[in-house]
């Protein structure tokens, strides 16, 4: 199985602030990657697919990069409404896994 | 309205057996990528099982055979089969819905609210 290795799995940051998130793939991957995000109580929400591809309606301060084995998932300008858990996933081989998720908080 | 509804959860005791439905409105669940997607409470996502707009279906390791995904036409509903509970089964079951990608199955763009299952004496 893929192993995702998500990182940081929490942070506090202030609004405004520019965020980033990474995922490690334990083996190439190409760009079959996606991250989600997910509010509590709520089902995850697709925010990008395709390592860097917005998924239709998503704000474009969400955006997401990378290839291979090392992708990266940046928020710019933080918003109150950003609060939530975000995680990756991979899709390029099954069994699909995801990371361990990250967990996003206003300072 | 494009939806994904679950139902079927509850409380079971350990060793028995339920089933999970997913209503489907606005797309046909036949002619897509559908999936089940489960989250203990507390924990991460942990994906389950797959059908594929052919039919196949593949499942992940450690289920070891116990559950069953499949589908029906005529309802434009998803279901998953799961015997042999166990405590460690506890958790919201998410169905969704795959976009297609070069590999065949891509990112899960459709959730539904999930349902929650949980398995205890």
């Amino acid at each position: 199985d893929i192993q995702m290795t998500q990182s940081p799995s929490s942070l506090s940051a202030s609004v405004g602030d520019r965020v980033t998130i990474t995922c490690q793939a334990s083996q190439d991957i190409t760009n079959y990657l996606d991250w989600y995000q997910q509010k509590p109580g709520k089902a995850p929400k697709l925010l990008i697919y395709d390592a860097s591809t917005l998924e239709t309606g998503v704000p474009s301060r969400f955006s997401g990069s990378g290839s291979g084995t090392d992708f990266t998932f940046t928020i710019n300008s933080l918003q109150p409404e950003d609060i939530a858990t975000y995680y990756c996933q991979q899709y390029g081989n099954l069994p699909f896994t995801f990371g361990g998720g990250t967990k996003v908080e206003i300072k | 309205e494009v939806q994904l509804v679950e139902t079927g959860g509850g409380l079971i005791q350990p060793g028995g057996s339920l089933r999970l439905s997913c209503a489907v409105s606005g797309f046909t669940v036949s002619s897509n990528y559908m999936s089940w997607v489960r989250q203990a409470p507390g924990k991460g996502l942990e994906w389950v099982s797959v059908i594929y707009s052919g039919g196949n279906t593949k499942y992940a390791e450690f289920l070891k055979g116990r559950f069953t995904i499949s589908r029906d036409y005529s309802k434009n509903t998803l279901y998953l089969q799961m015997n042999s509970l166990r405590a460690e089964d506890t958790a919201v079951y998410y169905c969704a819905r795959a976009l297609e990608a070069a590999t065949g199955i891509g990112a899960f763009d459709i959730w539904g609210r999930g349902t929650m299952v949980t398995v205890s004496s």
